[in-house]
């Protein structure tokens, strides 16, 4: 199975920061890969599929990037709403699989 | 908009089989360009992908390695709707299931907590 690996696990940062989170693969993926943000509570949201497309309805301060089999999630200022957990996620394989998430806190 | 509305039973004795359903609205569940899928998150596994069916032509299934002997996903498409089996269940099969429809899964249902417990 592929692995995905997050970091960090967690971080702290305040509104209007710049936030950066990364995912490696344990194996090429091309591009295959999305990112979800999850509130607590609630079921995850897709924010970015394919690398760095964005989701219709998300806010463009989200953006994504790829570099090989690393693959990093941008928030470019964050907002009050923006605190929560991220997951990557990759459709590489017919078995799909999850990173084991990012908790953004408020510093 | 595709909209996911999941039902079944919150609680599941051990060895039992776990059963659960996701009514599409938006979307038809043998529309040749969409997935569905089952997730289940729990503290001690996370986010974990369970399977999926899907229509081209004829159906196919893709499972997880973890639970590939345990579990079948099957189309109803009378109903519009998919389901998840999960056979002999144990504790450690407590989490909150969600379904979800895509390739990236950009609709959830609500999610479903399963206790497996006696």
């Amino acid at each position: 199975d592929i692995q995905m690996t997050q970091s960090p696990s967690s971080l702290s940062a305040s509104v209007g920061d710049r936030v950066t989170i990364t995912c490696r693969a344990s194996q090429s993926i091309s591009t295959y890969l999305n990112w979800y943000l999850q509130r607590p509570g609630k079921a995850p949201k897709l924010l970015i599929y394919d690398a760095s497309s964005l989701q219709s309805g998300v806010p463009s301060r989200f953006s994504g990037s790829r570099s090989g089999t690393d693959f990093t999630l941008t928030i470019g200022s964050l907002q009050p709403e923006d605190f929560a957990t991220y997951y990557c996620q990759q459709s590489y394989s017919n078995s799909l699989g999850f990173g084991q998430g990012t908790k953004v806190e408020m510093k | 908009q595709v909209q996911l509305q999941q039902s079944g039973p919150g609680l599941v004795k051990p060895s039992q089989t776990l059963s659960l359903t996701c009514a599409i609205s938006g979307d038809s569940v043998s529309s040749n360009s969409a997935a569905w899928n089952w997730i289940r998150q729990s503290p001690s596994r996370g986010l974990e992908w369970l399977g999926r069916t899907y229509y081209r032509s004829k159906w196919y299934n893709d499972y997880s390695g973890s639970v590939k002997t345990r579990i079948t996903i099957d189309a109803d498409t009378s109903k519009n709707q998919f389901s998840l089996q999960l056979n002999s269940v144990t504790p450690e099969d407590t989490a909150v299931y969600y379904c979800a429809s895509g390739w990236a899964m950009d609709s959830w249902g609500q999610g479903t907590l399963v206790t497996v417990s006696s």
